[in-house]
């Protein structure tokens, strides 16, 4: 089993969908971070939490540490946003990110 | 405060050749990894650099890369005599302490 499971794998939606990648985690950590990579391969790091609720414009991140799990909500989706969603957790004090495997968005106008 | 700045964003060599990446931090970090991602596969750590020291280059192949961040100056991935199997996305990250990474835009090589 992966330390980090994000699900679903692939998700297409229409646009304005309000949309939901989960992220699970089995190690403790202490922080965990949500990061996009544009079909061009560019990454850009959205959130990072260890705690409680961030929002950023119609991107909102979740991390219920107890469960060990965060999400990623966007709401009124835009094809603009489609991408790949990548969930990863730094370690304690270890540096190395831990990767989920990404979730594939596509967002249909 | 610009971001994370790699050059060139796209580079090819042929096979035997040199390739050198930069990353020039975000200003004021001072931890810097690199991060190799191979075609439909996620990002593996390479190497975490501060200045002028190599931490840990747990991820780096044995032969043929190397890796430096000097006192002045941008950080450089080395790799000499490329072979196809090199070809991937690489990634600089850097952090001003060891959790926060900020990422650039990539690096593509492609060896012919």
């Amino acid at each position: 089993k992966n330390e980090v499971e994000q699900s679903p794998q692939n998700l297409t939606a229409q646009e304005g969908e309000f949309i939901t990648i989960n992220c699970s985690y089995s190690v403790g950590i202490s922080a965990l971070h949500w990061l996009q990579q544009h079909p061009g391969g560019g990454i850009v790091s959205l959130f990072m939490l260890s705690s409680g609720k961030k929002k950023h414009g119609r991107l909102i991140a979740t991390i219920n540490i107890q469960e060990k799990h965060s999400s990623l909500h966007i709401t009124a989706s835009h094809p603009r946003d489609s991408a790949v969603y990548i969930c990863a957790v730094s370690v304690d004090s270890n540096y190395q990110l831990i990767w989920g495997a990404g979730t594939k968005l596509i967002i249909k106008p | 405060n610009a971001g994370v700045m790699q050059n060139p964003r796209h580079l090819v060599r042929r096979r035997g050749q040199e390739a050198r990446l930069r990353c020039s931090p975000m200003k004021g970090h001072s931890h810097v990894y690199w991060y190799r991602q191979l075609p439909e596969e996620g990002l593996k750590f390479m190497v975490y650099l501060q200045k002028e020291n190599i931490i840990d280059e747990s991820g780096m192949p044995k032969e043929r890369f190397s890796a430096e961040f000097p006192k002045e100056g941008p950080s450089i991935l080395r790799i000499q005599q490329v072979v196809r199997g090199d070809s991937a996305a690489y990634f600089c990250a850097s952090s001003p302490r060891t959790e926060t990474q900020y990422f650039g835009p990539g690096t593509r090589l492609l060896v012919l």
